[in-house]
């Protein structure tokens, strides 16, 4: 079956860097994205990565290897209105989306 | 980056009643929308997909008689919730897909800010 896995719940301290795993399982494979979402809002787009290697915006990278299934986000310089969910999500042969639960992620000044 | 609407932001309306959500991609074309649902404290679920032209693909368990599905051109896409009841209050969100044309990304989803639906 098609499955995503990252981390439920993951604290770090302002200014601080963290990272988030990701590993997917889907039949065929076009793409994984992450999202940023804040309580009671609808996700926005923060990367997408489809070949392998690591992706850079700013206070914000993605990392992929496809062989292994496996994907990062790290976030530098950590702020408090980072707090929030990140969904990892892949791509599927079908171009559907396979959401992962999310990762909650607290930050403490 | 792209952009895509959605309204109304918030409705409230009675049981028995029809709500239509509005879904819009403002500066590119969607031949493809998709419509989520999400409940507290839990990840996006797909409930359908809705592709220009032709009839929506939904998810095993989702009414389609319930969640009637209009893409009616490039940039809009309709959810109509039909009969509501208070079980069906929820967040709902839709995403669009962008393929990237002349940009460096192949092809991403962007979604509206979502609806929240409350049933009395």
């Amino acid at each position: 079956g098609q499955n995503i896995d990252q981390p439920t719940e993951m604290t770090a301290t302002e200014g601080a860097i963290v990272q988030i795993n990701c590993t997917y399982q889907t039949s065929g494979f076009n793409g994984l994205f992450w999202y940023q979402q804040h309580a009671g809002e609808a996700p926005t787009f923060l990367s997408y990565n489809v070949l392998d290697g690591l992706e850079e915006k700013g206070r914000f990278s993605s990392f992929l290897s496809r062989s292994k299934g496996y994907s990062y986000l790290l976030l530098k310089e950590l702020q408090m209105k980072d707090s929030a969910s990140y969904l990892c999500a892949a791509l599927d042969s079908n171009y559907q989306l396979i959401w992962g639960a999310g990762t909650k992620l607290i930050i403490k000044p | 980056g792209a952009v895509v609407s959605q309204h109304p932001s918030r409705v409230i309306c009675k049981s028995g009643t029809s709500v239509k959500i509005e879904c819009r991609s403002l500066d590119f074309q969607a031949t493809t929308m998709f419509w989520y649902r999400q409940f507290p404290k839990q990840s996006l679920m797909l409930m359908a997909t809705s592709n220009e032209g032709s009839k929506a693909t939904y998810e095993q368990g989702v009414e389609k008689d319930k969640f009637l599905i209009n893409h009616a051109s490039l940039t809009l896409s309709t959810l109509t919730v039909t009969s509501a009841h208070p079980e069906d209050s929820s967040f709902y969100i839709c995403s669009a897909r962008d393929l990237g044309f002349g940009t460096e990304i192949q092809e991403t989803q962007y979604f509206g800010p979502g609806t929240r639906l409350l049933v009395l």
